[in-house]
């Protein structure tokens, strides 16, 4: 069973249109994330959820809006898509208290927009 | 903010020996975990290690052990008897434990392994 599970895997979509990635994690954790790797792999922050609830936005346009219908879903949905949103855009989740724990990936979805 | 260095964008090895990664970061807090990842062509982040700063004893998993400098603020990954599929994409992460239960990983930009026959 997969952990962490993110749909599409691969995404190819015209620039100016609306798409979503959707991600579900079975682990039970409180905490869930969207990080963006571009062309070069650096892998930056995008948000967080915590049992639902937006605690990091990263300074992300207000085109990528996600939304957490309960703590194990964690979509992202991108209007007006442009050719710099191309990337790998993963989704990922660790429990809520601090402790030796860490962020659970999922295979990320491979975005283009053409 | 928290910021997360790796100074070598490529590295190889050959089969069997032990290659080091270096890492280094910039933080101001005391507490904190710190990690290494790896990403194969799969693209499935992969946990290799981790630990945490109060600790003292390196952090060690198999053939994968960590040298952690804390005032030095170093975070190197050494990998022994390196084997095929240990190429891949490796990237260092830092972790604060002071945002709420929300801690975010910050991330260096990697170093690409690859170890040759």
């Amino acid at each position: 069973d997969t952990a962490v599970s993110q749909t599409p895997k691969y995404l190819v979509t015209q620039m100016g249109n609306d798409k979503s990635i959707k991600c579900e994690q079975n682990l039970g954790h409180d905490t869930m994330y969207w990080y963006k790797q571009d062309s070069k792999k650096f892998l930056k922050i995008m948000f967080s959820y915590n049992n639902k609830e937006l605690i990091i936005n990263e300074t992300v346009p207000n085109r990528f809006s996600p939304k957490s219908p309960d703590k194990a879903h964690l979509n992202l949905h991108i209007n007006s898509l442009e050719l710099g949103d191309s990337a790998v855009y993963f989704c990922a989740s660790s429990p809520l208290f601090p402790g030796n724990t860490e962020a659970f990936f999922g295979q990320g979805t491979r975005l283009t927009v053409v | 903010a928290q910021t997360v260095t790796q100074s070598q964008p490529e590295m190889s090895v050959q089969e069997a020996e032990t290659v080091t990664l270096s890492c280094t970061y910039d933080t101001s807090e005391s507490d904190y975990y710190l990690f290494w990842y790896k990403q194969p062509p799969s693209r499935q982040m992969i946990l290799v290690i981790r630990q945490e700063a109060y600790k003292q004893q390196n952090a060690t998993e198999n053939r994968f052990s960590v040298n952690f400098q804390k005032a030095a603020k170093s975070f190197s990954l050494k990998i022994s008897d390196s084997q095929l599929g240990d190429a891949a994409m490796y990237f260092c992460a830092y972790r604060s434990l002071t945002q709420g239960g929300s801690e975010k990983l910050v991330f260096g930009k990697g170093t690409k392994l690859t170890v040759n026959p």
